[in-house]
């Protein structure tokens, strides 16, 4: 098992610019999750999907930010456009639907310049 | 106040220490605890799971939960170095939803 992969491992990019970040969850998990960590905020749940379906997004920041999941081996986070408030390490998180702790991808580690 | 709250440090201890991290919570309707490890650089990882109360070991591990009083404790028996790391804990209300809430971490360090 692979475990939770996700890309690119770090993106910088100027203010302004799209960004999309990529989650690939483990196969036969049925829940994935888009967290954002930040010192001085720690782990926030940004969007929580259930059989590829958003289930909650109400921890995403604002407009800037969407999330998609078109099937269940895949999901994007995007930020359009950026900001360099949005710098941080993004985690993809997927679970069994029995909820039994999630497991982590290594992070996506975002800078806005 | 948030739901679960937790020191963020940080803790350094000698090697071979025993080590007592602590989280305290708001909501009673949790029901399942857990602690994840997170290594600089690195996603967490689920490193104890427990139900309602009572003490879990597991080698030089124990979680703790005391629902009475809504706290949670990860132990640390014969502290290594490589144990050094940020300790959150994590709860949820029951299998329904899976939405886990954080604490926000205790930054340990072990030094040789």
């Amino acid at each position: 098992d692979a475990g939770v992969i996700q890309s690119p491992r770090h993106e910088v990019t100027e203010m302004g610019q799209e960004v999309t970040l990529r989650c690939k969850p483990i196969s036969g998990h049925n829940s994935l999750f888009w967290y954002r960590q930040t010192m001085m905020r720690g782990l926030e749940l940004l969007i929580y999907f259930n059989n590829n379906v958003p289930i909650d997004d109400s921890g995403m920041p604002e407009d800037r930010f969407s999330a998609k999941m078109p099937n269940a081996s895949f999901s994007t986070l995007k930020i359009q456009p950026s900001e360099p408030r949005d710098s941080a390490v993004y985690f993809c998180a997927s679970t069994q639907e029995t909820g039994y702790g999630y497991t982590f991808g290594s992070g996506t580690r975002l800078t806005v310049v | 106040q948030k739901e679960v709250e937790q020191d963020p440090g940080p803790l350094s201890v000698p090697e071979g220490a025993i080590v007592s991290l602590n989280c305290t919570y708001s909501n009673s309707a949790f029901q399942y605890f857990m602690w994840y490890r997170q290594y600089s650089r690195k996603g967490p990882e689920l490193l104890m799971y427990t139900y309602s109360s009572g003490n879990k070991e597991d080698g030089r591990f124990t979680a703790q939960v005391d629902k009475s009083s809504k706290y949670i404790s990860l132990f640390i028996r014969d502290s290594q170095p490589s144990d050094s790391a940020t300790y959150l804990c994590a709860m949820i209300y029951n299998n329904a939803g899976n939405m886990l809430t954080f604490g926000g971490g205790t930054r340990l360090m072990v030094k040789p």
